[in-house]
């Protein structure tokens, strides 16, 4: 079965900070990857997508993650935080290119 | 641009009684799906549509649980004899039609919270 794991579910930073959040995925293929975000009472929204034309992915906002194979994983890393990237962020993958399997979530908090 | 519309945004009902949740998707996309949420957790899947045709069911979908997309435009979940574990946040999703095997972009609705007292 595929499924994601993500590895903390709160991690606090300071504005100006690096943003690191950890995903691993089990898969028995190569598998479409996602970063979604959701703001307080606000849709899910995609960050970026892995579908394997590139290892490193750009997304929005100025996320982005690496695909590696090798680690199962999928992290997701942003240079500077800002208080608006306060949320919740999932990690997602689609084994068969419809249904999608969400991780638990992780809540990034920004201090200012 | 009009994304993915989900009526109503809050519902409250006692147990035993029945509602209904409708979604209108993106209107060029042919695949529409719905998850739950609960609180603490990521979403789960339910159902999804290709046009008119459910195509596959969650075991989470007891048969409590209907989901209708009569003319493959907008769709309705319907939950019958609601009990207080039902109280979750819907979210419904569309997307077109990708290349087969890889993984389209969904676009999520706003959700729909039920409590069920």
């Amino acid at each position: 079965a595929q499924s994601v794991t993500q590895l903390d579910s709160h991690v606090s930073v300071s504005e100006g900070t690096p943003v690191l959040l950890r995903c691993n995925y089990s898969s028995s293929y190569s598998p479409s990857l996602f970063w979604y975000v959701q703001h307080p009472n606000k849709g899910l929204q995609l960050l970026l997508k892995y579908t394997s034309a590139a290892t490193l992915v750009k997304g929005i906002n100025g996320f982005e993650a690496e695909f590696k194979k090798s680690e199962t994983s999928f992290h997701l890393t942003k240079p500077s935080a800002h208080m608006s990237d306060a949320a919740e962020y999932f990690c997602v993958v689609s084994p068969y290119g419809n249904k999608l399997v969400f991780g638990a979530g992780t809540i990034l908090r920004v201090k200012s | 641009d009009t994304g993915v519309s989900q009526n109503p945004r809050h519902k409250i009902t006692k147990r035993g009684q029945n509602v209904t949740f409708r979604c209108d998707p993106i209107s060029e996309h042919n695949r529409l799906y719905w998850y739950r949420q609960t609180l603490g957790q990521g979403p789960e899947f339910l159902t999804y549509f290709q046009n008119e045709a459910q195509l596959e069911k969650s075991r989470l979908l007891s048969d409590r649980f209907s989901a209708e997309r009569p003319k493959g435009s907008f769709s309705t979940l319907e939950i019958q004899r609601t009990e207080q574990g039902d109280s979750a946040m819907y979210l419904c999703a569309s997307s077109p039609e990708g290349i087969a095997g890889e993984g389209e972009t969904q676009y999520f609705g706003p959700g729909t919270r039920l409590l069920v007292l």
